[in-house]
């Protein structure tokens, strides 16, 4: 059965603070893409890793993705609270179907 | 307007209504994708559409009924829905299928009572 794992599922953490999140998938793919979702909100695009060892950096979060080890992670440094939300990844499995982890909702406290 | 449009925002309808969901894009992509998010559920994927046509549909049933008259609309129809269809639809476009960014609506929030 295809899986895409995320790790951790709840994050509460303090201002200023590092952490990873991780997602493991069970499938073959060279697609990743990372979301963030606002309550009430849409998904937002955030990263798009195409390749193994693609690594990706926008302002606080940083992406990166392998392949071989079925595995990216979604580095958050020096948190702040505007960066409180959910964070999704999802595979791309082929056959125009992309499968979606479960959400990492994050909680940045001051 | 920009993006990916949804209408209405918020459904409540009842077991035995018909209603439809309609989802307008604005950037010029090819493809359209209905995914429905449960409280409980990761992100499903229902109906892919590439340049009008469906490509995909994952053993969605057939009380959800997908319509793409052109590549900037897409609608969902929806009859005799039950409780547990509860969920926020979202529609997403792409430049293409085959791995292209996905660009997200903002939702409908349906429930059937």
């Amino acid at each position: 059965e295809l899986k895409v794992e995320q790790n951790p599922l709840f994050l509460s953490m303090q201002e200023g603070k590092n952490y990873t999140i991780y997602c493991n998938y069970s499938t073959t793919s060279d697609r990743l893409y990372w979301y963030r979702q606002d309550p009430g909100k849409s998904l937002e695009s955030l990263f798009v890793l195409l390749s193994n060892g693609a690594v990706k950096q926008e302002g606080r979060l940083m992406a990166s993705l392998d392949t071989k080890a079925r595995l990216s992670t979604l580095h958050i440094t020096a948190a702040v609270h505007d960066l409180s939300a959910t964070y999704f990844c999802a595979v791309d499995i082929g056959n125009n179907d992309m499968r979606f982890g479960a959400g990492t909702r994050l909680t940045v406290k001051p | 307007e920009t993006g990916v449009t949804q209408t209405p925002r918020h459904l409540v309808m009842g077991m035995t209504n018909k209603k439809s969901l309609k989802c307008e894009q604005h950037l010029g992509h090819n493809a359209m994708y209905w995914y429905k998010q449960s409280a409980k559920k990761p992100l499903e994927l229902m109906f892919v559409y590439n340049f009008k046509e469906q490509t995909e549909n994952n053993s969605v049933p057939s009380r959800f009924s997908p319509e793409c008259p052109n590549s900037s609309h897409l609608f969902l129809h929806l009859h005799t829905l039950q409780p547990e269809d509860s969920a926020l639809y979202l529609c997403a476009s792409s430049l293409a299928t085959g791995g292209h960014e996905q660009f997200f609506g903002p939702g409908t929030r349906l429930t059937v009572l």
